[in-house]
């Protein structure tokens, strides 16, 4: 089994939607990161998130922590077009920083 | 700034065939790593590398080498390509707080 797991693996809204992915970890969180992908690019890194209850926004999207549940939600309001793409969390497990163990992604299409 | 660059873009080699994956940053960044992604199995760890000539193995290490002889410079090789390493990899580097990606090479092995 996946020591992160992502929910849904692949989501479909109609533009102006909101909506949430989630990434949930079976072991201690040291820190959280959100990135996005889109086909046959690289990743882009979105927001980190550190400490418990900690909340990040960044335009229209908003990544929070809770680290007693090991759980950390992306939410997207209004979601466009440009929004579309795979979101992938990345957490570092084992302590160091610099090691991250990637989800498995979660697919987000947007209809106009 | 250039960040991070992987080539090739693109590569279909032949069973047993070996070829180098090149990755270089200009970010001065000690730590660099490579993934792989497969479908439904998001990105995994082949390598890392926490600063030049170190090295160590990470969670799918078998069938690759990697070298760190400089800071920009992270290669990854495979030795005999076999087609379950048909994949998309992706070289990254970081200075602690959040990571870089490369833009990809993907690799079909036949």
């Amino acid at each position: 089994s996946q020591e992160l797991e992502q929910s849904p693996q692949s989501l479909i809204v109609q533009e102006g939607k909101n909506l949430t992915i989630n990434c949930t970890s079976s072991k201690t969180l040291y820190g959280l990161y959100w990135y996005k992908q889109k086909y046959g690019e690289g990743l882009i890194f979105l927001m980190m998130l550190q400490k418990g209850g900690e909340e990040k926004s960044h335009e229209k999207i908003t990544a929070k922590l809770d680290e007693k549940k090991q759980q950390s939600s992306l939410h997207i309001t209004a979601s466009q077009p440009s929004h579309a793409g795979i979101y992938l969390c990345g957490a570092a497990l084992g302590g160091s920083a610099r090691q991250l163990t990637f989800g498995s992604g979660t697919q987000l299409t947007v209809l106009p | 700034n250039a960040g991070v660059t992987q080539t090739p873009k693109f590569q279909v080699l032949k069973t047993g065939q070996s070829m180098t994956l090149q990755c270089a940053q200009d970010m001065n960044h000690e730590y660099m790593s490579w993934y792989r992604q497969d479908p439904g199995m998001g990105l995994r760890l082949i390598h890392y590398s926490v600063g030049a000539g170190i090295t160590d193995q990470g969670e799918v290490p078998n069938g690759y080498n990697v070298s760190r002889s400089t800071t920009e410079d992270f290669p990854l090789r495979l030795l005999s390509a076999a087609p379950s390493q048909t994949s998309v990899y992706f070289c990254a580097s970081t200075s602690g707080y959040g990571y870089t990606f490369g833009s990809g090479t993907r690799l079909t092995v036949v």
